[in-house]
């Protein structure tokens, strides 16, 4: 399957301070990337969908001005949580959408990072 | 608006097999997932049904039926190994967005 990285795995940090997390699709293109978070023993939640080129779209609810996401080219996304405190403690994972006709794979798929662990003290 | 269902939690054993259900209302359909996720993993991309039928990969395969808004995801020849959670996931009309059930716990048990 496709490889999409993600970079950091895990990161601590202080409340207050900004943490990026950098997405990067290996061998293909894409230009839309998703952001999720999961809570421990939560359903993954659609945080936003990044598009390559133009600015992300937000889910209801997530603050665009504290998660700042940036996808500057087809094979990375970053997003950024900006004064972090406790409460965004979390699993953060991305997605790239792999189209047909891409690198010669068949089908449309979404493919998985490995996620960032984030835990703010 | 999506609405998807499917157990919380099952148990099988060792060698056996086991079919996970999920069932769906959407207003439009593009297509559903079947996803693995270990404990405090990302997923990992197991199937995809666009069309009606059975789909086999290996150990496991992926049914979908788009009138009855039903699919299932069958696990042969179970191992200690697929312990894990499978989401099930529909792309919405016009949209590559995903949206996730909240998953079946399978544990497997010697």
């Amino acid at each position: 399957g496709a490889v999409v990285s993600q970079h950091p795995s895990r990161v601590i940090c202080k409340s207050g301070t900004s943490v990026k997390i950098e997405c990067r699709s290996l061998d293909f293109q894409a230009t839309t990337m998703f952001w999720y978070r999961q809570f421990p023993k939560k359903s993954l939640m659609l945080m936003a969908t990044s598009n390559e080129g133009s600015k992300a779209t937000y889910e209801q609810g997530v603050e665009k001005d504290k998660f700042l996401i940036n996808h500057a080219s087809l094979t990375l996304s970053t997003l950024t949580v900006t004064s972090a405190h406790p409460e965004d403690s979390s699993f953060y994972i991305c997605s790239a959408r792999y189209s047909p006709g891409t690198s010669g794979r068949p089908q449309e798929t979404q493919y998985f990072g490995p996620g960032t662990r984030l835990l703010v003290l | 608006g999506q609405n998807i269902d499917q157990p919380t939690e099952m148990t099988a054993t060792e060698g056996a097999i086991v079919q996970i259900n999920c069932t769906y209302q959407t207003s439009g359909f593009n297509g559903l997932f079947w996803y693995q996720q270990h404990a405090g993993e990302a997923p990992t991309f197991l199937s995809y049904n666009v069309l009606d039928g059975l789909e086999e990969k290996g150990r496991f395969s992926s049914f979908l039926s788009r009138s009855k808004g039903y699919s299932y995801l069958l696990l042969k020849e179970l191992q200690m190994k697929d312990s894990a959670s499978y989401l099930c996931a529909i792309f919405g009309a016009g949209s590559y967005q995903l949206t996730f059930g909240k998953g079946t716990k399978l544990s497997v048990i010697p």
